[in-house]
């Protein structure tokens, strides 16, 4: 069974600033998905960003990058130049790209945003 | 609407009670997924669904969870004589296809008295 863990309960950074969130994963398999979903306080879960494992190129989305080593199995996620309102609970999350759909969630990083 | 939704919002049950939640996935939409969240976790899968199929029920935790989507589109979790360990938001989630990626609803506070 695959796991994803997030070794960082607490995370925090100046706004404009740059932080980085950590996230392993381990699976048997070569083909899979990897996310990263925030969490505001309100709770709706929203997709910042999507790697695919067969792409060696990292994902960027505007602010958000991730540095994704495949031998490693790690996925990070970089946040640039931070603002108030990246302030949220951050899941990485694992799919297989065949057999069942399902994320496979980390336990998560809060991330707090200093003015 | 545009994205998921989900009712009720919040369910209060006193033990022992049967519960059913709702999930309206996004129009078109062909998987629905269910998933639970206990207080400072990560959402956990339950089940999910292509069409009106249950493809995989393995996280539902004990046969006092029933889930079905009989049209394939709005999907109702069920919780039979619901314990205190219940307690959890139940989030919802769509996806167009199989390769798509997974749209959330806002969940539903269940707490169990």
């Amino acid at each position: 069974a695959q796991t994803v863990t997030q070794s960082q309960p607490e995370m925090s950074v100046q706004e404009a600033e740059t932080v980085t969130l950590s996230c392993t994963y381990d699976t048997s398999e070569s083909d899979y998905y990897l996310f990263w979903y925030k969490q505001p306080p309100s709770r709706q879960m929203i997709l910042v960003i999507r790697q695919e494992a067969y792409k060696q190129q990292n994902a960027t989305e505007n602010r958000f990058s991730v540095n994704f080593q495949k031998a490693a199995k790690s996925f990070s996620l970089k946040i640039s130049d931070s603002q108030l309102g990246d302030a949220a609970m951050y899941f990485c999350a694992y799919r297989s790209a065949g057999g069942s759909e399902k994320l496979v969630f980390g336990k998560g990083t809060k991330l707090t945003v200093n003015p | 609407g545009a994205g998921v939704s989900q009712s009720p919002r919040y369910k209060v049950a006193k033990r022992g009670q049967d519960v059913a939640l709702r999930c309206d996935p996004i129009s078109g939409h062909v998987s629905l997924f269910w998933y639970q969240q206990a207080l400072g976790q990560g959402p956990e899968f339950l089940t999910y669904f292509q069409n009106e199929a249950q493809l995989d029920k393995s996280g539902l935790p004990s046969d006092r969870f029933f889930a079905e989507r009989p049209e394939g589109s709005v999907s109702t979790l069920k919780i039979q004589r619901t314990q205190q360990e219940d307690s959890a938001v139940y989030l919802c989630a769509s996806s167009l296809h199989r390769e798509g990626t997974q749209y959330f609803g806002p969940g539903t506070r269940l707490l169990v008295l």
